[in-house]
């Protein structure tokens, strides 16, 4: 069974400093989600990849398939990008829908 | 569009009633599932379909039944509503395939008392 470990857990940070947030997961995986969910509760897909890097506005998301890896970089934080951000790995080998979720982050971003 | 609609948004049961939660989507999603979210734990999933008149059970499945007899609904029943099933419920649906993002809907909570 796959695992899925998210760091850190909780972060705190200042307005326009640069965010990482870390998930590593146990098994090899064909697909890795990042997902947003805002206080309220709603979720949101941001990523959805299998390889290198993808892009979206400040938002950069990167994967290393080898070393089961994948990264969340926020450039230029905002306080609108205080929300749990969430990463997902889906396994080629599991049951069911083959996807482990994270715990999440909890990122907050202070004026 | 308006993606993935699910009803209601709260909940309150008491121990025993039965209930549905309802999901809609409207992009031809053949893959739906749910999920239930709890306080310090992952998403985790309930039940999902693969496509009409096909459904399986995910990995807490357990006082929770489902169909899906459209490509558009997919419904979650509770038989006999449990405390422990006070949770924050999450429909979810794609298109088949490995590469394909998920689009959820808002969510729903329920507390069962």
């Amino acid at each position: 069974k796959n695992e899925v470990e998210q760091s850190p857990q909780n972060l705190t940070a200042q307005e326009g400093e640069f965010i990482t947030i870390n998930c590593s997961y146990s098994v090899g995986i064909s697909a890795l989600h990042w997902l947003q969910q805002h206080p309220g509760g709603g979720i949101v897909s941001l990523f959805m990849l299998s390889s290198g890097k993808k892009k979206h506005g400040r938002l950069i998301a990167t994967i290393n398939i080898q070393e089961k890896h994948s990264s969340l970089h926020i450039t230029a934080s905002h306080p609108r990008d205080s929300a749990v951000y969430i990463c997902a790995g889906r396994d080629s080998g599991g049951g069911a829908d083959g996807l482990t979720f994270g715990k999440g982050t909890h990122l907050i971003i202070q004026p | 569009n308006a993606g993935v609609t699910q009803t209601p948004k709260f909940q309150v049961l008491k121990t025993g009633q039965s209930m549905t939660l309802q999901c809609a989507q409207d992009m031809n999603h053949e893959y739906m599932s749910w999920y239930r979210q709890d306080p310090g734990m992952g998403l985790r999933l309930i039940h999902y379909s693969v496509g009409a008149g096909i459904t399986d059970q995910g990995e807490v499945p357990n006082g929770y039944n489902v169909s899906r007899s459209t490509t558009e609904d997919f419904p979650l029943r509770l038989l006999s509503a449990a405390p422990s099933q006070t949770s924050v419920y999450f429909c979810a649906s794609s298109r088949t395939g490995n590469n394909s993002p998920l689009h959820f809907g808002n969510g729903t909570r329920l507390t069962v008392t």
